[in-house]
């Protein structure tokens, strides 16, 4: 069936590094994509999101960037930051307005 | 950003018991609202569909009857897990959609449910 992966469970940095998160998705059809960030025990956050028709979108030290190729997304964080410690998920837009999630792949930054 | 509610932040119960959880939109109109329910280390999976003054529409194998959802007005929501049992203690999560944004969608800050 559709679904929206991710390619790394687990991703480990040093602070000040920059950090790249990736997902696949499989519905070529999808126009709409975004990024949550969640801390533990709350909900989603929002960071950044983009639509099919960009490549990249740039916000405050984070850029999405989209391959529609090769159905592939990715989230860079700059010179990340211990507060950006969390698990970070993708999701896709399918009609009606319902979110399809990734899997998350869980940052944790080294001081 | 747009912001939602959610009440209680946590609950427990015995087995047996129903459980409401509500689902408010604080500084806008939602017609629609998302349940997801999150197990641990998982993903969010995405129960039901909440319609403002129409029935809810629910993923597949989500059980309607045991997961009963209402959305009454333009702010809220609620789902009840009906006779809850061990196994329905997860984290849910409900989310609202901005009609005044784009697609997206505010999260709530989720409701930890223990059923004992």
């Amino acid at each position: 069936g559709e679904s929206v992966g991710l390619h790394l469970p687990t991703l480990s940095v040093q602070e000040g590094d920059n950090s790249i998160i990736n997902c696949a998705y499989s519905n070529s059809a999808s126009d709409y994509f975004i990024w949550y960030k969640q801390e533990s025990g709350k909900g989603p956050q929002f960071i950044i999101d983009i639509r099919s028709n960009m490549d990249k979108r740039q916000g405050q030290r984070v850029t999405v960037l989209l391959n529609k190729t090769v159905k592939h997304l990715s989230l860079q964080i700059a010179a990340t930051q211990p507060g950006d410690s969390a698990v970070y998920f993708c999701a896709e837009n399918h009609q009606g307005g319902k979110l399809i999630f990734g899997q998350g792949t869980e940052l944790s930054v080294k001081p | 950003g747009a912001v939602v509610s959610q009440h209680p932040s946590r609950v427990i119960c015995k087995s047996g018991t129903s459980v409401k959880i509500e689902c408010r939109s604080l500084d806008f109109q939602a017609t629609t609202m998302f349940w997801y329910r999150q197990f641990p280390k998982q993903s969010l999976m995405l129960m039901a569909t909440s319609n403002e003054g129409s029935k809810a529409t629910y993923e597949q194998g989500v059980e309607k009857d045991k997961f009963l959802i209402n959305h009454a007005s333009l702010t809220l929501s609620t789902l009840t897990v009906t006779s809850a049992h061990p196994e329905d203690s997860s984290f849910y999560i409900c989310s609202a959609r901005d009609p005044r944004g784009k697609e997206t969608q505010y999260f709530g800050p989720g409701t930890r449910l223990l059923v004992l």
